[in-house]
């Protein structure tokens, strides 16, 4: 089983629909990380979450929000899909510490917003 | 305002030959440079990283050249091959937070 998986892998939805996408971690890690990937633009940080208490705006949290449940689980909500939203979304979390941070990331939630 | 910068964004490489990717950072307050390698359908791994205080990292044919005064650092795969071809992000980061370049697409050519 992977260490850190993201569900659903594959999302198709419509404008103005609330979507949720899952991040679970066996990892034992404390922190968290939300990512989108865009073809040209790289993996930008959306949110990130070093405890269950601590939760971090990154650079493109607008249209965003998170809920950091309990250690293992990190959850990205878009609350009215747009278009532009679509994007392959990656889940990520690192042990922290003295090392800033080998990340570890899921396989990935491709979103398509109609 | 993209704080790592990374060229080309793609790149055809014979095999056996060396492939070189570039990236530029802005915050001096990174302390922390990763290169990940990410292959299709899959999530980024990390290849190899190095921390300010070296100029060069080396693990196998993976070279990482850091410039601190240039703000500047690179990946060399020497000896280049098919199984290389992927995607590729450098980073910067501190305080456990890492800011990844455009990414860099490399096709090795048999």
């Amino acid at each position: 089983d992977a260490d850190v998986t993201q569900t659903p892998r594959n999302r198709i939805t419509k404008t103005g629909k609330r979507i949720m996408l899952e991040c679970s971690q066996t990892k034992g890690h404390d922190r968290m990380y939300w990512y989108r990937q865009d073809p040209g633009l790289g993996l930008r940080l959306i949110y990130y979450s070093f405890d269950v208490k601590d939760i971090n705006k990154g650079e493109i949290s607008d249209g965003y929000s998170v809920s950091r449940q309990a250690q293992a689980k990190f959850s990205l909500s878009l609350e009215s899909a747009i278009p532009n939203q679509t994007a392959l979304y990656f889940c990520a979390t690192s042990g922290g510490g003295q090392n800033t941070g080998e990340l570890f990331f899921g396989e990935g939630s491709r979103l398509t917003v109609l | 305002q993209q704080q790592v910068k990374q060229s080309p964004q793609s790149l055809i490489v014979q095999k056996g030959g060396i492939s070189i990717i570039n990236c530029a950072y802005e915050n001096t307050a990174f302390d922390y440079f990763p290169w990940y390698q990410q292959f299709p359908g899959k999530g980024p791994a990390l290849l190899i990283a190095i921390r300010p205080d070296v100029s060069e990292k080396k693990e196998g044919r993976f070279t990482i050249s850091f410039n601190k005064s240039a703000k500047q650092f690179s990946l060399h795969i020497m000896d280049s091959q098919p199984g290389d071809s992927a995607t590729y992000f450098c980073a910067g980061g501190n305080t456990g937070k890492l800011i990844f370049g455009q990414g860099t697409t490399l096709q090795v050519k048999p």
